[in-house]
This record gives C-alpha cells, sequence and structure tokens, in this order.
C-alpha cells in the first residue's frame, strides 16, 4: 500500500535561517507531488506541485522554493526564512487523472520566531 | 477567480442532525472531480467523499453524501445523523481533468453541539 511521510512534525526556527521540509512516497511510481501551506484557521494555499523529476510548479510568488530530486522525494526549502512563513506545511500525492484523491502526509507545524 | 468557494467559515449543528456544508467551484473544464476532506484538530487530512463529473448519481459514503448540482456548479457535503466526532474543519477540493493542481477552498469549521 502507498504511504507518505512527511518530517519533522514540528519545527521552531528563528528569522534570516534556511529551511528544508522532507516528504517521501512508498508504493507507487510517478506520483503528482504537492506542497500546500495553511496558516492558522485558514484554508489550504498550494505553494509548489510537480509531475515528475527536476519539474516544480510554483503556484505563489514567495520565498520559498522546491525541488524533486527523486522521483518519490519532494523538498520544501527556504534559504532565509521570514515571519510571514509560519504556518502548518503539508505535502500530499495524487496518481494521474481528476479521479483520484490526493494523500496528505502528517504536516509539518512551522513557526518562525 | 477562485477555483473552490466554501461560504460558511463556521457552522453549529445539534447532535444527531443534518448539516449541509457548502462548496461551489469554477471551472471551463468538462471532465473534474470533485472531493471533501475533514480535518480534526490533529491537523490530518482525512479524505472523505468524491464525486466526477460525468457521475449522474450523487456520491454517498456511510453517513457522508454529496449534493452535486453541475448546471449551478455546486457540490455541498451533507452530514447526516452528526456525531460529537464530526466537530472539525471541512474542505472542498477539485482536480480538474486538464491540470494537475487539486485546489482547496478556506474550509468550514463545523461544530457539533451535544
Amino acid at each position: 500500500s502507498q504511504t507518505i511521510h512527511q518530517w519533522p512534525a514540528t519545527l521552531v526556527q528563528p528569522v534570516g535561517s534556511p529551511l528544508s521540509l522532507e516528504c517521501t512516497v512508498e508504493g507507487t511510481s510517478n506520483p503528482n507531488l504537492y506542497w500546500y501551506r495553511q496558516a492558522a484557521g485558514r484554508g489550504l494555499q498550494l505553494l509548489f506541485y510537480s509531475v515528475g523529476i527536476g519539474q516544480i510548479s510554483s503556484e505563489v510568488p514567495q520565498n520559498l522554493s522546491a525541488s524533486r530530486p527523486q522521483d518519490r522525494q519532494f523538498i520544501l526549502s527556504s534559504k532565509k526564512l521570514l515571519l510571514s512563513d509560519s504556518g502548518f506545511y503539508l505535502c500530499a500525492w495524487t496518481g494521474v487523472g481528476a479521479g483520484t484523491e490526493a494523500f496528505f502526509g502528517q504536516g509539518t507545524r512551522l513557526t518562525v520566531v | 477567480a477562485q477555483k473552490i468557494t466554501q461560504t460558511q467559515p463556521g457552522m453549529f449543528v445539534q447532535e444527531k442532525e443534518a448539516v449541509t456544508l457548502d462548496c461551489t467551484y469554477d471551472t471551463s473544464d468538462q471532465s473534474y472531480g470533485l472531493f471533501w476532506y475533514k480535518q480534526p484538530s490533529s491537523g490530518e487530512m482525512i479524505f472523505l467523499i468524491y464525486q466526477g463529473s460525468y457521475d449522474e448519481q450523487n456520491a454517498t459514503e456511510g453517513r457522508y453524501s454529496l449534493n452535486f448540482q453541475k448546471a449551478r456548479k455546486s457540490a455541498n457535503l451533507v452530514i447526516s445523523a452528526s456525531q460529537l466526532g464530526d466537530s472539525a474543519m471541512y474542505f472542498c477540493a477539485m482536480r480538474e481533468g486538464t491540470g494537475n493542481q487539486f485546489y482547496f477552498g478556506t474550509g468550514t469549521s463545523l461544530t457539533v453541539i451535544p
């Protein structure tokens, strides 16, 4: 069966420090991968998605970047965190086709101080 | 324009009653999928129900049903016989057939009152 791992679960980082969040998927090949951010009490904002290795689409220009070095690995990064980067980050994967649901990781609560 | 609109930031329902959570969507694709997710306070995203754009019957999954009105572009979630454990955020989402994006609405916070 397919599983998705996302870590760390919580993170407290100072302003100006770098960020690296990792997400890996098991049990499937060539998944579509997504990074979302959820501000406190808000909806899910799509940040990046990827349909294949090295292919990254950005939905919102910002302080963050994403990379997909391997088929089932998706990384969210920042060189210098801002206070506004605080939030709940969720990684998700889907198969191909409009009828396939998204499966989510457990999320990372990032607090920038 | 917003792809998914959820106009109810918060809803209250009495235990054992039914509740409808509203969702409208915007797409020019003929093929698309509509989804509902539940997010309890733990933060995990739990898939509830799916409706395809070509499905003629409304989807049902246990106490969840999706009231799909294609002409009005609405996909409301109906929860019957509410339970205390239903208290959570609920998100409507859409995936278009021509793209890879998975869009979510802003969510509705549901509180079930004993």
